[in-house]
């Protein structure tokens, strides 16, 4: 099945850096790969996704590329406000169509 | 925060005992899942059925069962054979199977003393 791993496990930057996820997955079928952010006691809920036919996508300060040789994918988010401070899990569909998640990454963002 | 709907939030049994958490969807979506979140590690998929009266085993199923009779519904059942069943217990739809946005619900945490 799949296997998605997932770095850093907690990141902490300044508020107007850039923070960068980074995912590696197993299954050379998977062709959806979305980010999801969970705030404290929250759902987790979608803020971007790029399919296997896409090499980068953005949407304003977010942005993700996929490495489809390498198998990796990345969340890139630029000018970071403190309201980016939460857990983002990155995640990819096999060919299983089960949604594999990694273990998520605790973003802080300092004042 | 519609759509998808799960009760109760915050659910307490004994050791022994076997507990449905419920989950409701209005999204007219074919998929539903349950995921369980553990500190540390990530949302695991429990159960997940892509169509009425069909579903499908997760990664970590022992100790779970569930049903999907409707819909609109896809309840999960946490029984006493599930070792630690302790958690925060997330549910989700989608319209299909083939790589779209998961809707998750809010979550029920379940403590079992």
């Amino acid at each position: 099945g799949e296997n998605v791993e997932q770095h850093p496990s907690t990141l902490s930057v300044q508020e107007g850096d850039s923070a960068v996820i980074k995912c590696t997955y197993s299954d050379s079928a998977s062709n959806y790969f979305p980010w999801y952010k969970q705030e404290l006691g929250k759902r987790p809920q979608l803020i971007i996704d790029i399919r296997s036919n896409v090499g980068e996508k953005k949407d304003q300060r977010i942005a993700v590329t996929l490495n489809k040789t390498a198998k990796h994918f990345s969340l890139h988010i630029t000018e970071t406000q403190p309201e980016d401070s939460a857990v983002y899990f990155c995640a990819a569909i096999g060919s299983n169509y089960k949604l594999t998640f990694g273990k998520g990454t605790l973003l802080t963002v300092n004042p | 925060d519609g759509g998808i709907t799960q009760s109760p939030k915050y659910l307490f049994r004994k050791e022994g005992q076997n507990v449905t958490l419920s989950c409701e969807q209005n999204l007219n979506h074919d998929a539903m899942y349950w995921y369980r979140q553990d500190p540390g590690q990530g949302l695991r998929l429990i159960y997940y059925s892509q169509i009425v009266n069909d579903f499908q085993k997760g990664d970590i199923a022992e100790g779970y069962s569930v049903s999907r009779e409707k819909k609109e519904s896809f309840p999960l059942t946490v029984t006493s054979a599930q070792k630690n069943p302790t958690a925060f217990y997330l549910c989700a739809s989608s319209m299909g199977r083939g790589g779209g946005e998961q809707y998750f619900g809010p979550g029920t945490r379940l403590t079992v003393t």
